[in-house]
């Protein structure tokens, strides 16, 4: 595998469920970030993390949990999600200082019912 | 604080004419900047980016982009359309102090090519 993966690349959940996504990024680099794309809205930055500590969160609901095991692995985990929810989230990463491009992986699909 | 703007959400253009698509940005400290290209329910590619030297940057895909610090502006040019360009494209500006925390994505603008 080479750049950034993410899994699933589609998800349809209940707004009861607990689901997770996954990235994995395979370019050595230092920081990740989830952002979300919604229609006709600007990409949203939702969280960043450097050497594995979360360094930004931009008041994003706590429904949304990331979790960064490694510099090489990204989660965000899921619950209790709401319809307005529903979007393309991004995966991507970079190598952080000073902060070089962001490679992005394909996106999750999420579809909230 | 960082913002970037993008002059016309949408920008048609024949095959084989010339594409513009225009970014201007606003920063405090000097910039890094950059361009994204998303195709239909993929993710955001490098096209290319600026970051010191050279104020014209080549990129993929036969496009190029000139830094121009006096207009605050890199747009992004080709000189002859093709079918396959028809995707959305992102201006983004970064500053070279902070880790990745002032990383701004503009708008973007979806980029038609017509027969």
């Amino acid at each position: 595998e080479t750049g950034v993966t993410q899994t699933p690349r589609h998800l349809v959940m209940g707004m009861t469920n607990k689901k997770s996504l996954k990235c994995e990024q395979h370019l050595g680099h230092n920081a990740m970030y989830w952002y979300k794309q919604s229609a006709k809205k600007p990409l949203e930055l939702m969280f960043v993390y450097s050497l594995e500590e979360r360094v930004e969160n931009n008041s994003v609901p706590s429904r949304f949990s990331p979790e960064c095991p490694n510099s090489s692995h990204l989660f965000l985990h899921l619950h209790t999600l709401q319809p307005e929810d529903s979007a393309l989230y991004l995966c991507a990463s970079s190598q952080g200082h000073p902060p070089g491009a962001q490679y992005f992986g394909p996106g999750t699909r999420l579809t909230v019912t | 604080a960082q913002s970037v703007t993008q002059l016309g959400s949408h920008v048609s253009v024949s095959e084989g004419a010339l594409v513009l698509l225009r970014c201007n940005y606003s920063s405090s400290v000097p910039p890094y900047l950059f361009w994204y290209v998303q195709y239909p329910n993929q993710g955001l590619q490098l096209l290319l980016k600026y970051t010191t030297g050279a104020t014209l940057v080549k990129g993929i895909n036969g496009f190029e982009a000139e830094f121009k610090k006096s207009e605050t502006s890199f747009h992004l040019t080709k000189p002859s359309a093709h079918m396959s360009d028809a995707a959305e494209y992102f201006c983004a500006v970064s500053d070279q102090e902070n880790y990745g925390q002032n990383f701004v994505f503009g708008p973007g603008t979806r980029l038609s090519v017509l027969p």
